[in-house]
């Protein structure tokens, strides 16, 4: 089974803080997503990556950067968090053109 | 622009009858759709899909069915089950890549 790793269920920090999301997937996928999801809004993509050192914007990537310098690694970064990043966010990883595996969500509160 | 929309917020249904799920999608590129289903407090899984070269797929209790010229696919879930208590999300990808556009899901409640 695959699996996909979110470091942090549960993350409150304050507003200006940079902040790090990680998640790790063992199952060698070539593709790496974060998604948001709010309530009403569904998910929405922020970025993607295809490969190593590789990343492309999403829907959303105002306020964000990510960091895959590793294949079965990659990271969200909240430059100066704000509140309105208060969210549930979520990876994913998948091979080309398959259905994505989701981790278990990080709900980050930002004060 | 919102180019996967699921309308309906939520939906109930008794146990044992049919649940029915809609989507509509605008971007007439995408060939490739999904359902997910999300529990509370987890990520969403995968649950079923359907490329545009087919109308209808199925597994077990559950059957998507495609209609391109009306740009609308449904999931079907008979019966349904208290477990399938959960919110569905639907999903679309065109061939230019592996990006996929969600919709804002629809929480199903199956009452015993």
């Amino acid at each position: 089974d695959v699996k996909v790793t979110q470091s942090s269920r549960y993350l409150v920090k304050r507003t200006g803080e940079k902040v790090f999301l990680e998640c790790v997937q063992d199952m060698d996928h070539e593709n790496m997503f974060w998604y948001r999801q709010d309530p009403g809004l569904g998910l929405r993509l922020i970025y993607f990556s295809y490969d190593v050192k590789m990343k492309e914007k999403g829907d959303i990537p105002e306020g964000y950067s990510v960091s895959r310098e590793k294949k079965e690694r990659f990271s969200l970064i909240l430059e100066s968090a704000s509140t309105n990043q208060t969210s549930m966010y979520l990876c994913a990883s998948s091979d080309r053109d398959q259905p994505q595996h989701f981790g278990d969500g990080t709900r980050l509160s930002i004060l | 622009d919102q180019q996967v929309k699921q309308n309906s917020p939520s939906l109930s249904v008794q146990e044992g009858r049919i649940s029915i799920l809609n989507c509509d999608y605008t971007n007439s590129m995408f060939d490739y759709f999904l359902w997910y289903k999300k529990y509370p407090a987890e990520g969403p899984t995968f649950l079923i899909s359907i490329s545009s070269i087919k109308d209808k797929n199925e597994d077990g209790r559950f059957t998507v069915f495609l209609n391109k010229s009306a740009k609308h696919l449904s999931l079907h879930i008979v019966p349904s089950q208290p477990g399938d208590s959960a919110v569905y999300f639907c999903a679309a990808s065109a061939n230019t890549g592996n990006q996929f556009y969600f919709g804002t899901g629809t929480s199903l409640t199956v009452i015993p």
